[in-house]
């Protein structure tokens, strides 16, 4: 059984601040990371496939970091807006696009 | 637009019933996966399939049965069903066959079926 951890649970951000979650995963058997957004009511949306050690992707003002030999992912958001709220998922691929899911970081941005 | 689209969106079954969930998607995928929410659970994967044959079967108790018939649709047979799988279930599709080394890519996710088993 694959251990794939987001922390926190959910967090409650100021619009204009900025904000950073992770996600932890194995560190052997490595093959991608993936993050996706999940809106209340909507499908879950890719925002990165992080396949490097080391590698840093940036979609607008959200960007993510992944160390794969310490196991952990870095989700940031700077100066959040209320349209970031959402559930953040990241996900483990140790086989070839078979993903083991963490329980996602619940985020509500407050006006 | 999302390009999966699942049906129905919602679903109410007693425990002897048997009903079917649909998803197809207009992607041109080849790559196809059921995975289930349960409440305060991570998603978990249920069912794989790459070009219409089934790769994976994440031990899915067999009152779940699917079904590809092309690698546009995925069913999802249901019958007699207990309260405990009162889920949503969600369809994914992906242009990255599953099981590939060294491949991994997006997945495209439908809305999903919010079932309620009583």
């Amino acid at each position: 059984i694959l251990n794939v951890e987001q922390s926190p649970q959910s967090l409650h951000v100021q619009e204009g601040d900025s904000t950073n979650f992770t996600c932890s995963f194995p560190s052997s058997n490595f093959y991608a990371l993936h993050w996706y957004r999940w809106e209340t009511a909507k499908s879950p949306e890719a925002l990165f496939v992080m396949t490097l050690n080391g590698d840093e992707k940036k979609k607008g003002r959200i960007s993510a970091t992944l160390n794969t030999k310490e196991g952990y992912s870095y989700l940031y958001i700077k100066g959040s807006q209320p349209e970031d709220s959402a559930t953040y998922l990241c996900a483990f691929d140790a086989a070839g696009n078979k993903l083991t899911f963490g329980g996602g970081t619940r985020v509500l941005v407050k006006p | 637009e999302t390009g999966v689209t699942q049906t129905p969106r919602h679903l109410v079954m007693g425990m002897t019933n048997k009903k079917s969930l649909k998803c197809e998607q207009h992607l041109g995928h080849n790559a196809m996966y059921w995975y289930k929410q349960s409440a305060k659970k991570p998603l978990e994967l249920m069912f794989v399939y790459n070009f219409k044959e089934q790769t994976e079967n994440n031990s899915v108790p067999s009152r779940f049965s699917p079904e590809c018939p092309n690698s546009s649709h995925l069913f999802l047979h249901l019958h007699t069903l207990q309260p405990e799988d009162s889920a949503l279930y969600l369809c994914a599709s992906s242009p990255v066959q599953a099981g590939l080394a060294g491949e991994s890519g997006e997945l495209f996710f439908g809305e999903g079926s919010r079932l309620t088993v009583l």
